[in-house]
């Protein structure tokens, strides 16, 4: 059963522009939702996370927005680069329970 | 300050086989989980260690196990290996046990089951 689902699978943005990636989790007892950047050959690596008690967090070109009604949120990547390209993990969990992936969204960014 | 090492970086076995995987946390750095990746079901958690103990245990077949040492090191074990089993296999080290800390991933052993 999958508790986090992640669109799109695969994402091709012009560079400057806004790369959009959502997720929705089911379980209501989650209250941290980390996003986890991958580059080949590499491990994932923590880009920004969330708790629920806020509905947007901002670090540099990277946004969560978090909508706790709907059990949803994403990720906003601004003025987005070449180097951005990567693979994109959402991420959901409570403090009794590991974190549970989304299934990666693939970012291409072209000049 | 050194990163999470994992050893070794690839790996090829037969199907029935039995693969022993390291991985050394970043030091200082208690806990140490595992996740196994394919391209079809993406991240999936396969165990924490915290204190050489294991605290939560992802759904997983009993052939998969692992172990911590005193000094925070890690390997995991799969016996009687399938072909199903081929995936990039993670590491992730974290100072305290718990998602809420964040966790720093190695560089994954790539393993096929041929």
């Amino acid at each position: 059963q999958q508790q986090v689902k992640q669109s799109p699978q695969s994402l091709i943005v012009q560079k400057g522009g806004i790369s959009i990636i959502n997720c929705a989790y089911e379980n209501t007892a989650f209250d941290y939702f980390p996003w986890y950047q991958q580059f080949p050959g590499k491990g994932p690596a923590l880009l920004i996370a969330i708790r629920p008690d806020v509905s947007e967090k901002k670090e540099g070109r990277f946004t969560i927005s978090f909508n706790k009604s709907a059990k949803q949120f994403s990720l906003h990547i601004m003025d987005s680069q070449p180097g951005d390209s990567a693979t994109y993990f959402c991420a959901a969990s409570s403090g009794n329970t590991p974190l549970v992936f989304g299934k990666g969204t693939r970012l291409s960014v072209i000049a | 300050k050194a990163g999470v090492t994992q050893t070794p970086r690839y790996l090829i076995k037969t199907r029935g086989q039995q693969v022993t995987l390291s991985c050394s946390p970043i030091s200082g750095h208690r806990s140490v989980s595992w996740y196994q990746q394919t391209p079809g079901q993406g991240l999936q958690f396969l165990f924490e260690y915290f204190s050489e103990t294991q605290r939560n245990k992802g759904n997983f077949p009993g052939r998969f196990s692992g172990r911590q040492f005193s000094n925070s090191r890690s390997e995991m074990n799969v016996s009687t290996l399938e072909l199903g089993d081929s995936a990039l296999y993670l590491c992730a080290s974290s100072l305290q046990q718990g998602p809420y800390n964040e966790q720093f991933f190695g560089p994954g052993t790539r393993l096929t089951v041929l």
